[in-house]
C-alpha cells in the first residue's frame, strides 16, 4: 500500500517555542492530506483538512492561528504548532488521501512542550 | 451527530484463541465503516472496509467483520489470534460517503493484548 512519512518522530521543545511537523506521502500525489491529534486513551480527533495549493479547512474549536498548515506540493503537508504550551503536547498523526478516496496514515509525531 | 462506541478498552487473549472487538456506531443513513489497525511506531492501517453489499466483510491478516443493521454493530472478529496482533484496534465511520473519507470518525480504540 501507499506508505505516508512524518517527520520528526518524537519531539520536545520549551514552551513558547514553534515546531514544524511534516507529512509526506511517498508513493503517491495527495491534493488532500489530513491532520489528526490524539490523546493518551483517546480517538483520533481531526484538526484541519490540508488542501495542496489553498487553505487549510480547521474543524470546529481547532485556532487556525495556532496550528498552522501549509500545503505547498502534492506530496508534502506541513503543521506548526506556534508558541506551544504544555497543553499542546499530544501525538499528532497525518494522512492522505489517494485518487481512489482512502486515507493512508503516517507514523505520528509525540510532541512533548515542557 | 454520528459516533462510534468500542466498549472494550482493553481486551487479553491467548495466543490461538478467537477474538471479537466490539464497535458500535449512530449514524442516520447508510455507514461506511472501517476498522484500522495503530502498531506502535507505525501508521494507521487499513484492515477492512464496509461500504455495501455483503455484510460480512473479509479484511487483510486473517480479520473479518460484520455489519448487522439492526444492531448498529461492526464487530470485528479473528478465529485464531497471534501475538503479532497485539495493537491498538480503531474503528472508524465516514458520513461523506465510500470515496468521500474527509470525515473519519473514529472510536475510542481497543488495546488487544495477546498472551503466548
Amino acid at each position: 500500500g501507499a506508505v505516508v512519512s512524518q517527520h520528526p518522530s518524537r519531539v520536545i521543545c520549551k514552551s513558547g517555542t514553534s515546531v514544524k511537523i511534516e507529512c509526506r506521502s511517498l508513493d503517491f500525489q495527495a491534493t488532500t492530506m489530513f491532520w489528526y491529534r490524539q490523546f493518551p486513551k483517546k480517538s483520533l480527533m481531526l484538526m484541519a483538512t490540508s488542501n495542496e495549493g489553498s487553505k487549510a479547512t480547521y474543524e470546529q474549536g481547532v485556532e487556525k492561528d495556532k496550528f498552522l498548515i501549509n500545503h505547498a506540493s502534492l506530496t508534502l503537508s506541513t503543521l506548526t504548532v506556534t508558541s506551544a504550551h504544555p497543553e499542546d503536547s499530544s501525538f499528532y498523526i497525518c494522512s492522505a488521501r489517494d485518487v481512489e478516496g482512502e486515507q493512508f496514515f503516517g507514523p505520528g509525531t509525540r510532541l512533548t512542550v515542557l | 451527530a454520528q459516533s462510534v462506541t468500542q466498549p472494550d478498552i482493553h481486551i487479553t487473549v491467548s495466543e490461538g484463541a478467537s477474538l471479537e472487538l466490539r464497535c458500535n456506531y449512530s449514524y442516520g443513513a447508510t455507514p461506511y465503516l472501517f476498522w484500522y489497525v495503530q502498531s506502535p511506531g507505525q501508521g494507521l492501517q487499513l484492515l477492512l472496509k464496509y461500504f455495501s453489499g455483503d455484510t460480512l466483510v473479509q479484511g487483510i491478516k486473517g480479520f473479518e467483520a460484520e455489519f448487522k443493521r439492526s444492531q448498529s454493530s461492526f464487530n470485528l472478529r479473528k478465529p485464531s489470534v497471534h501475538w503479532s496482533d497485539a495493537a491498538e484496534y480503531f474503528c472508524a465511520v465516514c458520513p461523506g460517503g465510500p470515496y468521500n473519507t474527509d470525515k473519519l470518525i473514529f472510536g475510542t480504540g481497543t488495546r488487544l493484548q495477546v498472551f503466548p
